[in-house]
């Protein structure tokens, strides 16, 4: 298996522009999860989605974050628009029924200027 | 709300050296936890799962024990080597959810 696949690994766009994350999560692995890291905060989860349903989306920052998995083996972060804030490495993650780990993408870093 | 705590932040140790990193978690009812380790600019990589009923893990020259009930987790590395210099990261998944909640991380130098 590759693992969970993200695209892509680096992004850095204006102020006000649109941006698209992408995750391809590991085949088999039912739930999907989008976290965000900086230097301040750390990890925190963003979304988590089951079966490609969301579940939890209270870690969405503000309404400019949506998240859609459309099926099973692919699934987006959009942020429009982006700010400076919202500049981190953003990470995907999967796992298949609780108990045997979550697997992690390698990660997009986005910077917003 | 579920917090973790790693202590320390920052450590630096001499080749060969045995150490242990430490993880705080606030509550105990967990289902598992999970040790990262991640290289700077690099995802994250699975060490060790320890499961809520477990009390330790061994993979090669790490080890994890866990204990629930007074929210402590360590890691255990032994005979050090300048390869494993990253950021080990903690992350508890709660007996209810399914989110993992990770610690801020202790990042670890091994000087040749």
């Amino acid at each position: 298996d590759a693992g969970v696949i993200q695209s892509p690994r680096h992004e850095v766009t204006e102020m006000g522009q649109e941006v698209t994350l992408r995750c391809k999560p590991i085949s088999g692995h039912d739930y999907l999860f989008w976290y965000r890291q900086t230097m301040m905060r750390g990890l925190e989860l963003l979304i988590y989605f089951n079966n490609n349903v969301p579940i939890d989306d209270s870690g969405m920052p503000e309404d400019r974050f949506s998240a859609k998995m459309p099926n099973a083996s692919f699934s987006t972060l959009k942020i429009q628009p982006s700010e400076p804030r919202d500049s981190a490495v953003y990470f995907c993650a999967s796992t298949s029924p609780r108990g045997y780990g979550y697997t992690f993408g390698s990660g997009t870093r986005l910077t917003v200027v | 709300k579920q917090e973790v705590t790693q202590i320390p932040a920052a450590l630096s140790v001499p080749e060969g050296e045995n150490l242990v990193l430490n993880c705080s978690f606030t509550d105990s009812a967990i289902y598992n936890l999970q040790w990262f380790r991640q290289d700077p600019g690099k995802g994250l990589t699975s060490l060790l799962l320890i499961q809520s009923s477990q009390r330790e893990q061994t993979s090669g020259r790490l080890n994890a024990s866990l204990d629930k009930s007074s929210g402590r987790s360590t890691l255990y590395i032994a005979a050090s080597q300048p390869g494993d210099s990253a950021t080990y990261l903690c992350a508890v998944t709660g007996a209810g959810s399914y989110q993992l909640t990770f610690g801020k991380g202790t990042k670890l130098s091994v000087i040749p």
